[in-house]
Order: C-alpha cells, then sequence, then structure tokens
C-alpha cells in the first residue's frame, strides 16, 4: 500500500532557485493538503485542495503555488527560494468527511542556501 | 479561526509509568474531531487515536486514552505503561470541515 508519496526525500536549493514538490495518493481521497514544519511551531497549512480543479490558501501561502489536475496528484511550486522556506515539508490526504485521519507522506526536507 | 495549544513542549516519562499530554482547542463548531499523532524521529506521522465531539465517551486504543472535556475545550492524551518506542514527537489536531489544525507539538522522553 503505497499511500502518500512525496519526492524528494531531501534537497538544497540556492537561493533564487525554483522547484516543485511531487505529492501523489492512490486512496482516491478528494482532499490534499501541504504543510510545513519548522522546530517548535508545529505544522502551518501553505495549500489545500478538496478536489480535482479546486485549491485554496491556507494559513502561510506566500511565495508557494499549487495545481490539482487530478485527484491524485497535488504538486508545490516553490517559486525564488528563500533562506525562509527552509523546513520540511508534509503532504497529506483524507476524505472529505470530518471523522477522517489525514493521511500524510514521509516529508521532504528542504534547505536553502 | 480554530487554534489549538498545546502547553508542554517537552515532557519525560519513566519507562513502564504514565504519562498525560495535554492540549487545549478554540471553536465555535459543534461538529468535529479530534486527533492525536505521534511522530517519531523517522518524521513519518502515525495516527495515535481520535475522538468525535459528540462522544461524551474517552476514545481507547490500547495504551492510549483520551481525557475529553468538550466544555473546557480540552484533549488530553494519556500513555500508560510508557515504552522506549513512545518516544517521538505528538501533535494534537482538530479537523473542521475543510482543514486540519496543529498545535505545535510535545516532545516526549521515555527514560529507561
Amino acid at each position: 500500500n503505497a499511500g502518500v508519496t512525496q519526492t524528494p526525500k531531501f534537497r538544497i536549493l540556492k537561493i533564487g532557485q525554483s522547484m516543485t514538490l511531487q505529492c501523489t495518493q492512490d486512496m482516491n481521497h478528494n482532499y490534499m493538503y501541504w504543510y510545513r514544519q519548522d522546530p517548535g511551531m508545529g505544522l502551518k497549512l501553505i495549500y489545500y485542495s478538496v478536489g480535482a480543479g479546486i485549491t485554496d490558501k491556507g494559513e502561510v501561502p506566500n511565495g508557494y503555488n499549487v495545481s490539482r489536475s487530478t485527484t491524485e496528484d497535488f504538486p508545490l511550486r516553490l517559486e525564488l527560494a528563500a533562506p525562509s522556506q527552509t523546513s520540511v515539508y508534509f503532504c497529506a490526504s483524507s476524505y472529505g468527511t470530518v471523522n477522517t485521519e489525514a493521511f500524510f507522506g514521509q516529508g521532504t526536507r528542504l534547505t536553502v542556501v | 479561526a480554530q487554534t489549538v495549544t498545546q502547553s508542554q513542549p517537552e515532557m519525560s516519562v519513566q519507562e513502564a509509568e504514565t504519562v498525560t499530554l495535554s492540549c487545549t482547542y478554540d471553536t465555535s463548531e459543534s461538529d468535529y474531531y479530534l486527533f492525536w499523532y505521534k511522530q517519531p524521529p523517522s518524521r513519518q506521522m502515525i495516527l495515535v487515536i481520535r475522538q468525535e465531539a459528540y462522544k461524551q465517551q474517552n476514545a481507547t486504543e490500547n495504551r492510549f486514552s483520551v481525557n475529553f472535556q468538550k466544555a473546557a475545550k480540552s484533549f488530553s492524551l494519556k500513555i500508560s505503561d510508557s515504552q522506549l518506542g513512545d518516544a517521538a514527537m505528538y501533535f494534537c489536531a482538530y479537523r473542521s470541515a475543510h482543514q486540519f489544525y496543529f498545535g505545535t507539538g510535545t516532545s516526549l522522553t521515555v527514560i529507561p
């Protein structure tokens, strides 16, 4: 069972570079999320999607973009990387009903130097 | 907006003892779920337990149980018979219709 798969697991970027974090899930979940985790700050929501073609901003969307062309995939794009984007990024997915939990990928540790 | 507060950044427990991690939340919604997640050093987020707001009975999963006080908006996690494998970061989470809100986490150390 693959669940939620994120790639890459680690990445070092130089300031000003761009990259896409890939996320795919095989559970037919309609909801998908991107979070960033910083020490002592918990998980902050960057963007989320309630279905293909629908995305919405979370708490910390600046510097990021997303798209959701299929149910399975929810890539996160970083444009013009900045040191403040150094973090661990998690993709997650869930069903839309409130009683269901989020399933997480294994995270991507991104360092911007 | 909903907020989730974990006031204990770090906790420690002796192996085989019991520890309670605290969590409070703020919401005006009536229908919601609460979750505890465990994050070991591997970084993987693992669901520990969930609680429905409408259920007065506290959820239990083996050595893990919750003390859910809806009026006080409190949702603490009790770990009984602590084991070395319980050492991890624990996150409390609130789910509304579209989002999960997470606390800042409690780092649990288990002392042999």
